[in-house]
């Protein structure tokens, strides 16, 4: 089976830095994503890791670990409007499906 | 630019009614996903497939059923309508690897 975890709240300030965490435990890896969703809106991708290391995207990056089946998403420079939920999502083996975890719900206060 | 619709993307129906929630994509991706969403909550996995003629449920248990006829096209239909089915259904589509695309979503009202 997968497992994902990651924190439920999180705040912080405009202008700060934020480290989002994720674990997840599955059986076989294709694939880490990280998704940004407004409430009452679809999800949007943000970043896609599949192989060790940071993947960086202007103001967000990524980070994955495979052996410690670990990842972080980054979000420097904060503005109001990245007050969101983020999904971290794992793909696994072959013929297993998409898995999200639960959201990290970001508010950020001026 | 994400080429998946959703329509109905509002509905109100009574309940017992039998109701089909259309997904179609112009990506040729082979895999489509159906997830229920209630406010403020996760996203729950409730069907997915690989392919053409290639159906399976998810970790939610669901009262709707799935086709996968065409590749572009992966409808959701409930035979009959209760108020607990009242929730946001989210569809999306992937190559084998890479991200997968969202639809708008239908939020569905059974009253």
């Amino acid at each position: 089976g997968q497992n994902i975890d990651q924190p439920t709240e999180m705040t912080a300030t405009e202008g700060a830095i934020v480290q989002i965490n994720c674990t997840y435990q599955t059986s076989g890896f294709n694939g880490l994503f990280w998704y940004q969703q407004h409430a009452g809106e679809a999800p949007t991708f943000l970043s896609y890791n599949v192989l060790d290391g940071l993947e960086e995207k202007g103001r967000f990056s990524s980070f994955l670990s495979r052996s410690k089946g670990y990842s972080y998403l980054l979000l420097k420079e904060l503005q109001m409007k990245d007050s969101a939920s983020y999904l971290c999502a794992v793909a696994g083996q072959a013929g297993t499906a998409l898995i999200f975890g639960k959201g990290t719900t970001l508010s950020v206060s001026s | 630019e994400a080429d998946i619709y959703q329509t109905p993307r509002y509905l109100v129906i009574g309940t017992g009614k039998k109701i089909t929630l259309e997904c179609s994509q112009t990506m040729g991706h082979d895999k489509m996903y159906w997830y229920q969403q209630d406010p403020g909550m996760e996203l729950h996995l409730i069907h997915y497939s690989y392919g053409v003629n290639s159906t399976e449920k998810g970790d939610l248990s669901s009262e709707s059923t799935v086709s996968r006829i065409r590749t572009e096209h992966f409808p959701l239909t409930l035979e009959s309508a209760r108020p607990s089915h009242t929730s946001q259904y989210l569809c999306a589509s992937r190559w084998q690897i890479g991200e997968a695309f969202f639809g708008q979503g239908t939020r569905l009202t059974v009253v």
